[in-house]
């Protein structure tokens, strides 16, 4: 059972306005992961974190930020929102070792009008 | 560059009746392959895995297949449930590779 949890489930939200998306997991997993979904696409890699001051970019570009202060929490942030960032954003974590499952949780969809 | 692609976008599927679902991926070096179930607006759950040095992982309904010379793997549950309907991803990785997701297909059980 997957303990990793999203806030807030569903946002929407006017053009220019700062926000950020929650994730927290209490599985002690050193890898999290942020990914962007769109319908009928494949999940889009965004950023992604190795531990504790760990962030990298993933494929997609995307013009949101994200922090590991803390191993459990994961938070992603939009400076400045655009209808262009609507999507659903999934946060993910699983363990550091090779050929790893990574868990999910429920999802944030966006909407910015 | 897409390196897990899912061609069917959508399955329809009687109630106790077999499912198969597809997926090929274009990197050889991916070692590990798995399968998630998603609801709509909810995260994709965990469903089966596989690793490459095996052709074959059960789970009670679902099997998948891994045909590593064809770069090709298959979901198959059996029998199919109404609950059954949902999208499935197919996904891949290893070697240091990202996990890469297919575009999924949308299983539809009709009772």
């Amino acid at each position: 059972e997957a303990d990793i949890y999203q806030t807030p489930r569903y946002l929407v939200i006017g053009t220019g306005k700062k926000i950020t998306l929650e994730c927290s997991q209490t599985m002690g997993h050193d890898k999290m992961y942020w990914y962007q979904q769109d319908p009928g696409m494949e999940l889009h890699l965004i950023h992604y974190s190795y531990g504790v001051n760990s962030t990298e970019k993933g494929d997609l570009s995307s013009e949101s930020t994200v922090s590991r202060i803390r191993t459990e929490h994961f938070p992603l942030t939009l400076e400045s929102a655009r209808p262009s960032h609507t999507s659903q954003y999934l946060c993910a974590s699983s363990e550091t070792a090779e050929g790893e499952t990574q868990y999910f949780g429920p999802g944030t969809r966006l909407l910015v009008l | 560059d897409q390196q897990v692609k899912q061609n069917s976008p959508s399955l329809s599927v009687q109630e106790g009746r077999i499912s198969i679902l597809n997926c090929d991926y274009t990197n050889s070096m991916f070692d590990y392959f798995l399968w998630y179930k998603k609801y709509p607006a909810e995260g994709p759950t965990f469903l089966i895995s596989i690793s490459s040095i095996k052709d074959k992982n059960e789970d009670g309904r679902f099997t998948v297949f891994l045909n590593k010379s064809a770069k090709h793997l298959s979901l198959h549950i059996v029998p199919s449930q109404p609950g059954d309907s949902a999208v499935y991803f197919c996904a891949a990785s290893g070697y240091g590779n990202d996990m890469r997701f297919g575009a999924g297909t949308r299983l539809t059980v009709k009772p």
